[in-house]
């Protein structure tokens, strides 16, 4: 198993370009998620989705879309880029979609800068 | 919404010495607590997790602590090794919710 594969690593975007963070999961997970890491913010919840179909907002869902065609893709969507958005992004899935509470798988991350 | 508080940021500690690390959350419905661990450059992974059903959990020289009262959970590392060094992670999450709440992360700094 793959496991949990993001791409591409790193990407530099101008201010207003749109671009999508690829993952995809080769574990028949049900529950998938999307992170951003910040220093000193730890890593903060931008969209998760519990089933192919069905999608939900984090704490920072405001710039990033996502869907779920498939269990094993979650992209997430940057429309319109902003400075703000700098970022070592994450996508982690895991097993459950019962909510009760189980590992997270994170993939390898992208580094992201909006010039 | 849930909120969880890590400290200390950054801590030393010589090789052979314990290392503490707390958290606390905001949420008295959380139930499960993870601890995951960062490695420079690497993606987050799971070093041990605890459910409020359990006061505590060991793994080798890794325990975590739960205060279901206080609403805190604390890692212990004890005899740290040089390889401990990394940044940690604690997290809270609430049956239900699908949401995994992080802390702000203690970057530790094992010294030989």
């Amino acid at each position: 198993n793959a496991g949990v594969t993001q791409t591409p690593k790193f990407q530099v975007l101008k201010t207003g370009q749109s671009m999508t963070l690829q993952c995809a999961q080769d574990m028949n997970h049900e529950y998938m998620s999307w992170y951003r890491q910040d220093p000193g913010m730890g890593l903060r919840l931008i969209h998760y989705s519990v089933g192919a179909g069905i999608t939900d907002q984090g704490e920072v869902p405001n710039g990033y879309n996502v869907s779920r065609s498939t269990t094993e893709d979650f992209p997430l969507r940057l429309l319109s880029a902003a400075p703000s958005q700098t970022s070592v992004y994450f996508c982690a899935s895991s097993y459950s979609m019962t909510g009760l509470g189980e590992k997270l798988f994170f993939g390898s991350g992208t580094q992201l800068s909006v010039l | 919404g849930e909120n969880v508080e890590q400290h200390p940021s950054t801590l030393s500690v010589q090789e052979g010495d314990s290392a503490v690390i707390k958290c606390t959350y905001s949420d008295s419905a959380s139930n499960y607590f993870p601890w995951y661990k960062q490695e420079l450059g690497k993606r987050p992974q799971l070093i041990i997790d605890i459910r409020s059903n359990v006061g505590e959990k060991k793994d080798q020289r890794i325990a975590v602590t739960l205060n279901k009262t206080a609403k805190h959970f604390s890692l212990h590392i004890t005899e740290t090794q040089p390889e401990d060094s990394a940044v940690y992670f604690c997290a809270a999450s609430t049956s239900g919710t699908y949401k995994y709440i992080f802390g702000t992360g203690t970057r530790l700094k094992v010294l030989a």
